[in-house]
C-alpha cells in the first residue's frame, strides 16, 4: 500500500511568519514529489515539484526532499493571509499520483 | 492554454439517473486521470489513462463506475444508477509523461 501522511493541521502562524509544513511517505523508489495548494471550492493548484535530494527555491516557497528519511517538506517564508488554503503533498508511484489528506494552514493577520 | 476543462460544473440528479462527467485534457498531455474529493477521504484517484488506455483502474468504487478515454482530447466518467452517496467533487487532472499534473475545475455532483 503507498501511502502519504500528513498532519491535517489547522497550522495556524501569524501573518509575515515562516510556515513549515511535513509529509511522509512509504515507498523508498518514489522519484518525484509534489506540492497542490487548494483554497476552498477551488481545483488543486502545482506550485512545487522536486525530484533530487536537498532544496529548491521558487519565490517565498521552498521545498525540502530528503529520501534517506522519507520525507518531503514545503517552507513558506513571509506568509500571507492570501496562503491560508489546504497543501496537499503528492508523491508519484510508477505513474500513479498519490495525495496525502492536506494540511490546512491558516495565515493571521 | 485553456488547461483542462470539465463540464458540467454542478451537477444535481435523483438516485438512479445516471450521471455522465466530461473531460477535456490539456492538448499534448498524454496522461489523464479522475479523482473524487469528499470532506471524509480526500482525494481519491479512481482511474487513470495513459495514451488513451485506461491502465489502472483499481480506484473505481463498484460497476456503476465507468469510465472512457476514446480520442487524445476527451473522456468522460459515468455513473449509472447514482447513489446519495456519490455526491462528492469530481476532478480530472492531466499531465506529460508523469510530470506536473494539471487540475480541473472540477464537477460538484448532488445526488438526492
Amino acid at each position: 500500500q503507498k501511502e502519504v501522511e500528513q498532519n491535517s493541521g489547522p497550522l495556524s502562524v501569524p501573518e509575515g511568519a515562516i510556515a513549515s509544513l511535513n509529509c511522509t511517505y512509504s515507498d523508498r523508489v518514489s522519484q518525484s514529489f509534489f506540492w497542490y495548494r487548494q483554497y476552498s471550492g477551488k481545483s488543486p493548484e502545482l506550485i512545487m515539484s522536486i525530484y533530487s535530494n536537498g532544496d529548491k527555491e521558487d519565490g517565498r516557497f521552498t521545498a525540502q526532499l530528503n529520501k534517506a528519511s522519507q520525507y518531503v517538506s514545503l517552507l513558506i517564508r513571509d506568509s500571507q493571509p492570501s496562503d491560508s488554503a489546504t497543501y496537499l503533498c503528492a508523491v508519484l508511484y510508477g505513474q500513479n499520483f498519490v495525495f496525502g489528506p492536506g494540511t490546512r494552514l491558516s495565515v493571521l493577520p | 492554454d485553456a488547461g483542462v476543462i470539465q463540464s458540467p460544473r454542478h451537477e444535481v440528479t435523483e438516485m438512479g439517473q445516471e450521471v455522465t462527467l466530461r473531460c477535456k485534457p490539456i492538448s499534448g498531455h498524454n496522461s489523464l486521470f479522475w479523482y473524487r474529493q469528499t470532506m471524509m477521504r480526500g482525494l481519491e484517484l479512481l482511474i487513470y489513462f495513459n495514451n488513451n488506455v485506461p491502465i489502472d483502474d483499481s480506484g473505481m468504487p463498484e460497476d456503476r463506475f465507468s469510465a472512457k478515454m476514446p480520442n487524445a482530447s476527451f473522456s468522460t466518467l459515468k455513473i449509472q444508477p447514482s447513489e446519495p452517496r456519490d455526491s462528492a467533487v469530481y476532478f480530472c487532472a492531466s499531465t506529460l509523461s508523469s510530470h506536473e499534473q494539471y487540475f480541473g475545475p472540477g464537477t460538484r455532483l448532488t445526488v438526492t
